[in-house]
């Protein structure tokens, strides 16, 4: 079973400018999440979808970042205008099913703002 | 929010030895999980363990939800080891949205 796929690996871009992550979940997985990773940190829900639906967008920040789960598969995740302070590692994750069933998480996008 | 505490926040182990990590939470939790994160960044899951002990190898967890609290066993460790190991909580946030929260991490270092 292939696990979550997330592209790119690596992405420099300069601030100001738009950037875009995508994320492939494990077939059949209903949950999908995005992390933020802060250099030294542990991980920071920025997003949870059920299926389509976002159910916790507390944490994002919705004046530069935008999520999209379009038929409840593949989802991105999109910044803009990139801050310098978002330079950090973006992780997605999924689970299967909708009530707290565990996690994998994808290698994560490595994101550096100059 | 719900806090999750890891200790110690740093080890550095001499190849061999034993360890203990601890985690600590301050609500009752629907679950958790304990994740290795290699020095490449990808979080590995090692234990998914609401209650109870599970073992994996030369790993075991031990979870007393009751007490609030989690240990990740490490024995015969190996520079393989090496990295950071998160413990990560599920909780009901209500209405049925779960949330994973993670702790700061024990970052775990075994020389040869």
């Amino acid at each position: 079973e292939a696990g979550v796929v997330q592209s790119p690996r690596y992405k420099i871009i300069e601030k100001k400018q738009p950037v875009a992550f995508w994320c492939n979940p494990i077939s059949g997985h209903n949950t999908l999440y995005w992390y933020l990773q802060n250099l030294g940190q542990g991980p920071e829900l920025l997003i949870r979808y059920e299926n389509e639906e976002a159910v916790d967008d507390s944490q994002l920040p919705k004046d530069r970042f935008s999520a999209e789960r379009l038929k409840g598969v593949d989802s991105t995740l999109k910044i803009q205008p990139a801050e310098l302070g978002d330079s950090a590692v973006y992780l997605c994750a999924s689970s299967r099913g909708t009530r707290g069933t565990e996690a994998f998480f994808g290698q994560g996008t490595r994101l550096t703002v100059v | 929010g719900i806090q999750v505490e890891q200790s110690p926040p740093d080890l550095i182990l001499q190849e061999g030895a034993n360890s203990t990590l601890r985690c600590n939470f301050s609500d009752s939790v629907n679950n958790l999980q304990w994740f290795h994160q290699n020095p490449w960044g990808q979080l590995i899951n090692l234990f998914y363990i609401p209650s109870g002990t599970k073992q994996n190898g030369r790993l075991s967890a031990t979870t007393v939800a009751t007490e609030r609290y989690s240990l990740l066993y490490i024995s015969s460790s190996q520079t393989t080891d090496s990295g950071v190991y998160f413990c990560a909580v599920l909780l009901d946030s209500g209405a049925g949205s779960y949330q994973l929260t993670f702790g700061k991490g024990t970052k775990l270092s075994v020389i040869p």
